[in-house]
């Protein structure tokens, strides 16, 4: 089965960048998207096919894929960013595969 | 203005098969292309996808759990209902509806969620 792995945990200072890295079995060849999810609520969509943004999702969320990594690039970090972060790709042998988190703490 | 909801009981035993709905509005499950998925997170740990239904009513499941899930659609009602077979304590979690846009595949809306638990 694919799988995505994630660092568990990245801490950022305010106004600083945060990367929060994916990675799997040549994920380059695959769309990745990207959900926040806050304490206590539903995950949201801040990045589909790579690096598109949704509608309402702030300019400083962006997005890259290559080779064997995904990463997703929190600009100028701001305290409401602190959230869990996950992955996901599409697979032809399972449509969602979700990586495995990633707490992004602002200091 | 597209919104989900699930549904569900907040209990279930050992053993039992759990039935969750998710009402859905602002869409239609007739669309191409358009899907709707079940994700559940237990407390703490990461998200994992369970299954899917399309619009034309193909079905996709996840292979660990393929022999226990079981999905409909009733398109009428704009309803998604997933049946899980012999829950086991292990299966607590929040399991979460979401819509798949027909040109992509993200998951760009997703309900609230409805947390279930076990009773001893």
């Amino acid at each position: 089965s694919y799988e995505l792995t994630q660092p568990p945990s990245v801490s950022v200072s305010p106004g600083q960048t945060a990367n929060v890295t994916c990675s799997g079995d040549k994920l380059g060849d695959k769309y990745v998207s990207w959900y926040q999810q806050r304490p206590g609520h539903s995950p949201v969509l801040v990045i589909y096919e790579d690096s598109k943004r949704p509608s309402g999702i702030p300019a400083r969320f962006s997005g890259s894929n290559s080779g064997n990594t995904a990463t997703l690039t929190i600009s100028g970090t701001q305290a409401m960013d602190e959230a869990d972060y996950y992955c996901q790709a599409w697979d032809s042998s399972i449509p969602y595969v979700f990586g495995t988190g990633t707490k992004v703490t602002v200091l | 203005q597209i919104t989900l909801k699930e549904s569900g009981p907040p209990l279930v035993k050992p053993t039992q098969t759990l039935t969750l709905t998710c009402t859905f509005s602002g869409f239609s499950l007739s669309t191409s292309g358009v899907a709707v998925g079940w994700i559940r997170q237990p407390p703490g740990k990461a998200l994992e996808w369970l299954a899917l239904i399309y619009w034309d009513d193909d079905k996709r499941y996840s292979p660990s759990l393929k022999s226990r899930l079981t999905i409909t659609k009733d398109t009428s009602k704009n309803q998604v209902v997933l049946t899980m077979t012999n829950m086991d304590p292990v299966d607590t979690a929040t399991y979460y509806c979401a819509h798949k846009d027909s040109s992509g595949y993200f998951l760009d809306y997703w309900g609230q969620g409805t947390l279930v638990t076990f009773s001893s």
